[in-house]
């Protein structure tokens, strides 16, 4: 079975700084996307980043980017000079690449940015 | 692009009483479409999801089942509320050519 792991349930940094969240997942499947999406207060769900597991190249949006190992099944997500409104519940997310397969997502890590 | 609405935003229940959230989508054909549920500060719990009209998945024995009685419409029902059916409801969709998914605003329901 799929899984999709955030070991930190929660985390808290200063404005500007920069954080690391991390993300693994469990799959047997060779072609997939994995997906960060952002909770804010408002619980809108918004996607962040997209990640094809065919390329090589981390994805970057902005001051978000991500840190993909394939081998290791590892997908981190990099947020640079963090802002107050990055402050949210952050979920790491998996399908494959079939569209009719669910996504997987993780229990989420809950992101302070203290002024 | 996709656009989902989902309504209520809000809704109290008594304990016993019916339920049907409603979720339409616009923007898209044959899309996917998923119920979520979220306790509050936790994770999202996949509840159902469709992938064509009147196919239903139901990943959680529970309470409550959903319908597709169109290709753009998705509901969620119950005959009988229990306590534990409080939550924040998500309706999401991925459409033809999409893998990410887009979700509706929420229902936060409470059940009194």
């Amino acid at each position: 079975a799929q899984t999709v792991t955030q070991s930190q349930p929660e985390m808290s940094v200063q404005e500007a700084e920069t954080v690391t969240l991390s993300c693994t997942y469990d799959t047997s499947e060779n072609n997939y996307y994995l997906f960060w999406y952002k909770q804010p207060p408002s619980r809108q769900m918004i996607l962040v980043i997209r990640q094809e597991a065919y390329k090589q190249q981390n994805a970057t949006e902005n001051r978000f980017s991500v840190n993909f190992q394939k081998a290791a099944k590892s997908f981190s997500l990099k947020i640079s000079d963090s802002q107050l409104g990055d402050t949210a519940m952050y979920f790491c997310a998996f399908t494959p690449m079939n569209r009719d397969d669910k996504i997987i997502f993780g229990k989420g890590t809950r992101l302070h940015i203290l002024p | 692009s996709q656009t989902i609405h989902q309504w209520p935003a809000t809704l109290v229940q008594p304990v016993g009483s019916p339920l049907s959230l409603e979720c339409t989508v616009e923007g898209t054909s044959n899309p996917n479409l998923y119920w979520y549920r979220q306790a509050a500060g936790r994770g999202l719990q996949l509840l159902f999801y469709s992938v064509g009209i009147g196919q239903i998945s139901s990943e959680v024995p529970q309470n409550l089942s959903a319908s597709r009685p169109q290709d753009r419409q998705f509901i969620l029902s119950s005959k009988k509320l229990l306590l534990s059916d409080s939550g924040f409801y998500l309706c999401a969709c991925n459409g033809q050519g999409t893998t990410s998914l887009h979700f509706g605003n929420g229902t936060r329901l409470t059940v009194t």
